[in-house]
């Protein structure tokens, strides 16, 4: 069971904005980064957002990323048919001496 | 640009131990630190163990027991050996990377492998 808590799916239409929310606690999204992963189908997950909303090279702007204490958002705009994927937070934990951890993972669908 | 691939057995009976390699290109793998994440069927990541070259290494808690990474530096290879393997360890084993431009993230990933547990 993970320790960061999705909604299990959501669904939008072309051109629409959603947001996935992912709660934490204060051992891990508390006092550490947050980081967001999309994984296509089929596909090996692809870094989305880093440092809680930060963007890498490449990501486009649709995605955009916030983090409020111990809960943490992605938002998608402008919402495209291939952006239809699983998406999944991730933080440190430091309750067990820096374990990584991933929440339990949201799929869009479009 | 790093590129990771890993190779495995494919198939591994119960009871056994697993060995996973990640070989490491387009950069010096003592750069980075690594990792090994894995996904069940239809089930969310699940982080395996992570290690940082010539330093220390880290395990989920939960599967520690059974598990060691290591890193070959002469080879540029990732290693993870995983014990007693039964059918809920059925899953793609991905061998993932932790650059210093994200954040702390693991970053890079490798298309993953397949790992089947059946006798």
């Amino acid at each position: 069971q993970s320790v960061l808590t999705q909604s299990p799916s959501t669904s939008g239409t072309p051109g629409q904005r959603i947001t996935i929310s992912c709660s934490g606690s204060s051992s891990n999204i508390g006092r550490n980064f947050v980081y967001w992963y999309q994984q296509l189908p089929g596909r090996a997950p692809k870094l989305l957002i880093h440092s809680n909303d930060e963007r890498p090279a490449g990501v486009p702007d649709r995605f955009s990323g916030s983090k409020s204490g111990t809960s943490a958002s992605l938002a998608i705009s402008g919402l495209r048919s291939e952006d239809e994927a699983d998406y999944y937070c991730a933080s440190w934990d430091d309750s067990l001496k820096d374990v990584y951890i991933f929440g339990s993972g949201t799929k869009v669908t479009v | 640009q790093v590129q990771l691939q890993e190779s495995g057995p494919g198939l591994v009976k119960p009871s056994e131990t697993l060995s996973l390699t990640c070989t490491v290109s387009g950069d010096s793998i003592s750069r980075y630190s690594w990792g090994w994440v894995r996904q069940s069927p239809g089930e969310a990541l699940e982080w395996i163990a992570y290690i940082y070259v010539g330093v220390s290494a880290g395990y989920n808690p939960s599967l520690k027991s059974r598990v060691t990474i290591s890193v070959d530096t002469s080879k540029s290879q990732l290693s993870l050996d995983f014990d007693s393997m039964t059918a809920a360890d059925s899953a793609m084993y991905y061998c993932v990377g932790r650059s210093k431009l994200h954040g702390g993230s693991f970053d890079l990933w490798g298309p993953g492998t397949k790992v089947a547990v059946s006798s």
